[in-house]
């Protein structure tokens, strides 16, 4: 299973564009990037999802570079309430399993 | 309103006091999933279940137990807790295999 490198903190000012990177070199050509966020102990929250073309929906966009080694999570204006960890996972979804392979992601300061 | 229902939300309990932690989603979801979350290893899935009574393995299965009969829920099962099992939990749904995931707010239990 693929498995994501991310920074493990970054900061970003309100109103400005936060992006996340995040490196899956080993990722396979039948496994999707999932980007998922989690604030304080709540549940992770879905924020977007891709293959190999760039995504885009109301809460952020994703860059899939062309060898899908690595993808940025760019949110474009960062709001206090975006301070959260960001996780990067790839999914393996096929027939007989489902899992999304979580790491310890990017915690998220977005600072007034 | 779509959710993902979990409880208890917290418990406190001793080591070999069986336990269940009950999940309900009331999205029609084919798919459930149960994550335990600790510091510094970030989400790893305990089972899964593709549909009902089709229940299967993750990354963490030794010493849980699950069960499908409904489609809704899908119950978490401590036979005889010991403190390693003291964790966050969480319990997912979605559509289907490839979905997004729906999470809950997360049950947090600790073995004495």
């Amino acid at each position: 299973d693929a498995k994501t490198t991310q920074p493990p903190s970054m900061d970003c000012a309100e109103g400005r564009a936060a992006n996340l990177p995040c490196n899956h070199s080993t990722i396979s050509g039948n496994e999707y990037v999932y980007w998922y966020r989690q604030i304080h102990s709540q549940g992770p929250q879905y924020i977007i999802h891709g293959l190999k073309n760039n995504e885009t929906n109301e809460m952020a966009s994703l860059i899939i570079t062309e060898d899908r080694k690595s993808s940025t999570l760019i949110l474009p204006h960062a709001t206090l309430r975006d301070t959260a960890v960001y996780y990067c996972i790839v999914r393996v979804a096929g027939r007989g399993t489902d899992k999304l392979i979580f790491g310890t992601g990017t915690r998220l300061q977005v600072f007034p | 309103e779509a959710q993902v229902t979990q409880n208890p939300r917290y418990l406190i309990t001793v080591t070999g006091k069986k336990l269940t932690v009950t999940c309900s989603q009331n999205m029609n979801h084919e798919y459930m999933s149960w994550y335990r979350q600790d510091p510094g290893l970030g989400l790893r899935q305990i089972y899964y279940s593709m549909n009902v009574e089709v229940t299967d393995k993750g990354d963490v299965p030794e010493g849980y137990k699950v069960s499908r009969k409904e489609k809704r829920n899908f119950p978490l099962i401590l036979e005889s807790p010991s403190p390693n099992q003291t964790s966050l939990y969480f319990c997912a749904s979605s559509f289907s295999v490839g979905w997004p995931q729906h999470f809950g707010d997360g049950t947090r239990l600790s073995i004495l």
